[in-house]
């Protein structure tokens, strides 16, 4: 089925490790974005890509990489796990032209103890 | 910049009785508005949407939104509230036709009880 992919949806890190959140769109969109959503605070833009080899900062970048490397794939990296990135991760893309909507992945929830 | 603000953090309505979900934004150019819905434990799912074309727009299961420009609003509403209409709603705003204007900024949303 067509739309975006994240893995894992579950994963317990320990502070200090590292990991990486993938994140797959098969809708062809230039378009990919990665958010946090924690409780009373909505959601809340990390980093965002508008195309294969480039990205930018969102609101919240600090502690977090990303690469875009190709049209499909959009990771996210998390260099040294802190608690204070305990949260759920949506991956979003869509269409450049236009006021295309988001499409979003089902959400992968990480606990860093 | 852009910005959105969800007025009610929670609402609570009885099973079919009115639901009013109230957005207010701010903008520096022509504005998109969405309204995206997440139930419990699931990614977020598109309401509806305007781009400059009719101010009421109407989306998926009943809901609608009307945008009103002198009062910077673009408010949800439903006639009769369901039980399954209990969710996370998130009003969202975008200036698509600025030089930021590919990221989208949520509101932090309102948590919607339905009772019966």
């Amino acid at each position: 089925n067509a739309g975006v992919t994240q893995t894992p949806k579950f994963q317990v890190l320990k502070t200090g490790q590292s990991m990486t959140l993938q994140c797959a769109q098969d809708m062809n969109h230039e378009y990919m974005s990665w958010y946090r959503q924690d409780p009373g605070m909505g959601l809340r833009l990390i980093h965002y890509s508008v195309g294969a080899g480039i990205t930018d900062q969102g609101e919240v970048p600090n502690g977090y990489n990303v690469s875009r490397s190709t049209t499909e794939d959009f990771p996210l990296r998390l260099l040294s796990a802190a608690p204070s990135q305990t949260s759920v991760y949506f991956c979003a893309s869509r269409l450049i032209a236009g006021a295309n909507v988001l499409t979003f992945g089902a959400g992968s929830r990480l606990t860093v103890l | 910049a852009q910005s959105v603000t969800q007025l009610d953090s929670h609402v609570s309505v009885s099973e079919g009785t009115p639901v009013l979900l109230r957005c207010n934004y701010s903008s520096s150019y022509s504005p998109s508005l969405f309204w995206y819905v997440q139930h419990p434990n699931k990614g977020l799912q598109l309401l509806l949407k305007y781009t400059s074309a009719a101010t009421l727009v109407k989306g998926i299961n009943g809901f609608e939104a009307e945008f009103k420009k002198s009062e910077t609003s673009f408010h949800l509403t439903k006639p009769s509230a369901h039980m399954s209409d209990a969710a996370e709603y998130f009003c969202v705003v975008s200036d698509f036709g600025s030089n930021s204007g590919y990221a989208l900024n949520f509101g932090k949303g309102t948590s919607l009880l339905v009772t019966p």
